[in-house]
Parts: structure tokens; C-alpha cells; sequence
């Protein structure tokens, strides 16, 4: 089992929230990480967008929107980016990044397509 | 925030070995730790390996571990990557980063074929 899982693929409709989910392998708790996310454009390199720990530890990145969030589900053991007001800019590729057992841990990414 | 900038990318035959270079400018760089990072065409991000700001901590995923040796010198700044016993699943686009500042250089080309 991989340590993170995303899905492989999200589709929503410009102007509403989409929710990516990140989660933990069973046995690896979501509480004990802080998450990275970062979105992948055809051509280019990653570009940071956050880091979630908690409310008292996270970070925006550099000109990233507020539309972006990161938070936790404590009940999924997940990790969850949120994009509030989608939109047709927002369609790429979504991995999530962890720091477990002197690695970085990559989900195998999510494609946002916004319709 | 530091830029960073790979070089030493190409075409290489199998069981050939290349040698990757990231220049970094900006930040004081002993002040990143940095990781190799790689993307196999269509596919998702792979870790390879990480160093510790000072040079003293270095880690390698499974799929390079033996084959792959991680160095930096903070006096120029730069970070590489020695690759040896190159095979063919080892054509990506290869980016050095510092995850945690989210710093990410444009990516060097290595295609191993024959």
C-alpha cells in the first residue's frame, strides 16, 4: 500500500470548491505530518502552494491565493486541499508531500480538470 | 528564497553514468537542505534523494540507492548528482529543489537509451 494516496483524477465546474484528498497509509497518522502541496502545469515545474500542519502551523506560498487551503481529516487520516472559486487556470496536476522515515513521500498526484 | 538552476542533463546509453550540477543563488545556501527529484515522461513526481544543509545527512529512495551519490558544496553553492549504471527507466526530467522553501529549479533532461 502506498504511504499517500490521492485520486487520480477530479473534475468540477469553474467557480465552485474542489476538495483534493491525500490520504495516509493505515498505520501513518495524518496528526504527526505537516503536508505539502504543490500544482504542475503541462511544461513546467511543481510550484509550492502550502504547507498544513494545524491552524497554528501552516504556510502560504509566495503569491499564492487565499482560494487555496490546506486542512486535515483526522477521521480519514487525510490531508485535504481546498480551491475555493475554481477556476479554468486552476486545471493542472495536485501532489501532496510528506517527510516520513528520512524521505519525501510524493502521492501519485491528482489531475483537476475544470469543465 | 534561493533560484536554482540544473545543467549536465543529455542522452547517455545504458550502464553509462552522467553527472547532474544545480546552481543555486540568492539565500544563504547551507541554509537548504536540498533533494534531487525526477519525472519519468507522463508520469508523477519521484523522490531520489536528499542532503542536509551542512552535507552531513544524505538519503536515497530504493529505486537509485547504490547507483546514485548526492554532494554539494556550499562554497559554490551547487548541489549534484553522480548517476552511475544508468538505466533506461531512469529517463525523467530531473529537478533539485528544497522542498520545504518550495523552491524548485526548471528541470534537466536525461534520456538513457541506445
Amino acid at each position: 500500500q502506498a504511504v499517500l494516496t490521492q485520486p487520480a483524477s477530479l473534475s468540477a465546474s469553474p467557480g465552485v470548491s474542489a476538495s483534493l484528498t491525500c490520504t495516509l497509509r493505515s498505520g501513518i497518522s495524518v496528526g504527526m505530518y505537516r503536508i505539502y502541496w504543490y500544482q504542475q502545469k503541462p511544461g513546467s515545474p511543481p510550484r509550492y502552494l502550502l504547507k498544513y500542519n494545524s491552524d497554528s502551523d501552516k504556510q502560504q506560498g509566495s503569491g499564492v491565493p487565499s482560494r487555496f487551503s490546506g486542512s486535515k481529516d483526522a477521521s480519514a487520516n487525510a490531508g485535504i486541499l481546498l480551491i475555493s472559486g475554481l477556476q479554468s487556470e486552476d486545471e493542472a496536476d495536485y501532489y501532496c508531500v510528506i517527510w516520513h522515515s528520512s524521505a519525501w513521500v510524493f502521492g501519485g498526484g491528482t489531475k483537476l480538470t475544470v469543465l | 528564497q534561493v533560484q536554482l538552476v540544473e545543467s549536465g542533463g543529455g542522452l547517455v546509453k545504458p550502464g553509462g553514468s552522467l553527472r547532474l550540477s544545480c546552481a543555486a543563488s540568492g539565500d544563504t545556501f547551507s541554509d537548504y537542505h536540498m533533494s534531487w527529484i525526477r519525472q519519468a515522461p507522463g508520469k508523477g513526481l519521484e523522490w531520489i534523494s536528499y542532503i542536509s544543509g551542512s552535507g552531513s545527512a544524505m538519503y536515497y529512495a530504493d529505486s537509485v540507492k547504490g547507483r546514485f551519490t548526492i554532494s554539494r558544496d556550499n562554497a559554490k553553492s551547487s548541489i549534484y548528482l553522480q548517476m552511475n549504471s544508468l538505466r533506461v527507466d531512469d529517463t525523467a526530467i530531473y529537478y533539485c529543489a528544497s522542498l520545504k522553501g518550495g523552491n524548485w529549479g526548471q528541470g534537466t533532461l536525461v534520456t538513457v537509451s541506445s
